[in-house]
């Protein structure tokens, strides 16, 4: 089974700094999906075969990453983009998830 | 537009079984896998099943192998999780995502597992 490390866990962040959350895969894998789940709600595809942005998110996300490193950054933080994001391996069975980044507005 | 729509959920005791459902609509369901992903109260997200477009592949998560089974009926637009044994690690909040990206999840379904 393939683990995958966030970090950090929880981080807070000003309007306007620019954000990194991390994703360590425990063995190699293809590409990274993520997705942004905020307090209450479903989670949504975010970024999808590591660098693609799924329809209607802001164009301040990016991805990027291979092999075991992966990431996502928001180029400036807005208040809209507090939620929890996870980071998702489908490149061999058992899927995983990673456990998740909590993002906070400071 | 897409929407997928999960019900059954609700309170068991150990040992017992419960089946949920997922009713898609908005798009043509049997051209897409699906998948079966929950998440305990005040945890991540994780990975449970996925089922091929034909039911052709079947894939279980090692913690439910065995107990649970995944299940379409496209006819139906219909995605069902048939769960047995139930633990209390079970209890949870359990999603379907349409595909394998995922890109579209429903609101999701409780279930909780407690005498």
């Amino acid at each position: 089974e393939i683990v995958l490390t966030q970090s950090p866990t929880t981080m807070a962040a000003s309007p306007g700094e620019k954000v990194t959350l991390n994703c360590l895969a425990s063995s190699s894998v293809s590409y990274m999906n993520w997705y942004q789940q905020k307090s209450g709600a479903s989670p949504k595809l975010w970024i999808y075969g590591t660098s693609n942005l799924a329809s209607g998110v802001p164009n301040r996300f990016s991805g990027s990453g291979s092999g075991t490193s992966y990431s996502l950054t928001i180029s400036s933080m807005e208040a809209e983009d507090v939620a929890t994001y996870y980071c998702l391996q489908l490149s061999s069975y058992p899927w995983t998830f990673g456990g998740g980044t909590k993002l906070e507005l400071k | 537009e897409v929407q997928l729509v999960e019900s059954g959920g609700g309170l068991v005791q150990p040992g017992r079984s419960l089946k949920l459902s997922c009713l898609a609509s908005g798009f043509t369901f049997s051209n897409y896998g699906m998948n079966w992903i929950r998440q305990a109260p005040g945890k991540g997200l994780e990975w449970v099943a996925s089922i091929s477009s034909s039911s052709s592949y079947i894939y279980y998560a090692d913690t439910v192998k065995g107990r649970f089974t995944i299940s379409r009926d496209n006819a139906k637009n219909t995605l069902y999780l048939q769960m047995t044994s139930l633990r209390s690690e079970d209890t949870a909040l359990y999603y379907c995502a349409r595909r394998t990206s995922m890109d579209a999840w429903g609101q999701g379904a409780s279930v909780t597992v407690s005498s």
